[in-house]
């Protein structure tokens, strides 16, 4: 079975204070690796998709990195409007009924002070 | 303006009532999702759709239907049998099955 964890569960921290949230996975074969974003009370937002290991992939603020056992988001010099709670999800290869799947993690709440 | 829209923002149900919470999307994706989310767990799938008249279970779809009669539309029903439908169901839609989903807004349902 696939399962998903992130840590921590919540984060606080000083506006301009780097940081990272970890996402540990396993899965019988990886397709893919997803990042979201969610706001209270709003549907998640799609930030990356990672495939492979060593594989990098940067939007503003946010770099997210994968390794064969878990991805990072690095959070450079964040700032307010980066509160938010952000997902893991993990899609595995194969077909049949699972192709396509997403596996979610529980998330990590993101506080970010000014 | 290409997205995916949801109805109705809350839903308030009584006991022994189904209710049917609406998806829609103008993105030409084939694939079609439902999710559930509770406090504190992560999304959990409840249906999926790859194309047009055909749909399967996910991990939860026990007191749940859906339908896919059109492309742009999943229409997601909530019967009585769900013993704990109160949550924020989530509809999403991908290119195909294998790629991003994008979601909509969410609908948040409370069963009075």
């Amino acid at each position: 079975e696939d399962q998903v964890t992130q840590s921590p569960e919540a984060l606080r921290l000083q506006e301009g204070e780097s940081s990272s949230l970890n996402c540990s996975y396993t899965v019988s074969g990886l397709r893919g690796l997803f990042w979201y974003r969610q706001d209270p009370g709003k549907g998640p937002e799609f930030l990356f998709t990672l495939y492979s290991a060593g594989e990098e992939k940067e939007k503003e603020r946010l770099k997210a990195t994968l390794t064969k056992k878990e991805s990072f988001l690095h959070i450079t010099a964040p700032k307010p409007e980066d509160s938010a709670t952000y997902l893991c999800a993990v899609q595995p290869v194969g077909g049949g009924t699972s192709y396509g799947k997403l596996t979610f993690g529980q998330g990590t709440i993101l506080t970010v002070h000014p | 303006d290409g997205g995916i829209t949801q109805s109705p923002k809350y839903l308030f149900r009584k006991e022994g009532q189904n209710v049917t919470l609406s998806c829609e999307q103008n993105l030409n994706h084939d694939a079609m999702y439902w999710y559930r989310q509770d406090p504190g767990q992560g999304l959990r799938l409840i249906y999926y759709s790859q194309i047009v008249n055909d749909f399967q279970k996910g991990d939860i779809a026990e007191g749940y239907s859906v339908s896919r009669e059109k492309k742009e539309s999943f229409p997601l029903t909530v019967t009585s049998a769900q013993k704990n439908p109160t949550a924020f169901y989530l509809c999403a839609s991908s290119i195909a099955d294998y790629n991003e989903q994008f979601f909509g807004p969410g609908t948040r349902l409370t069963v009075l």
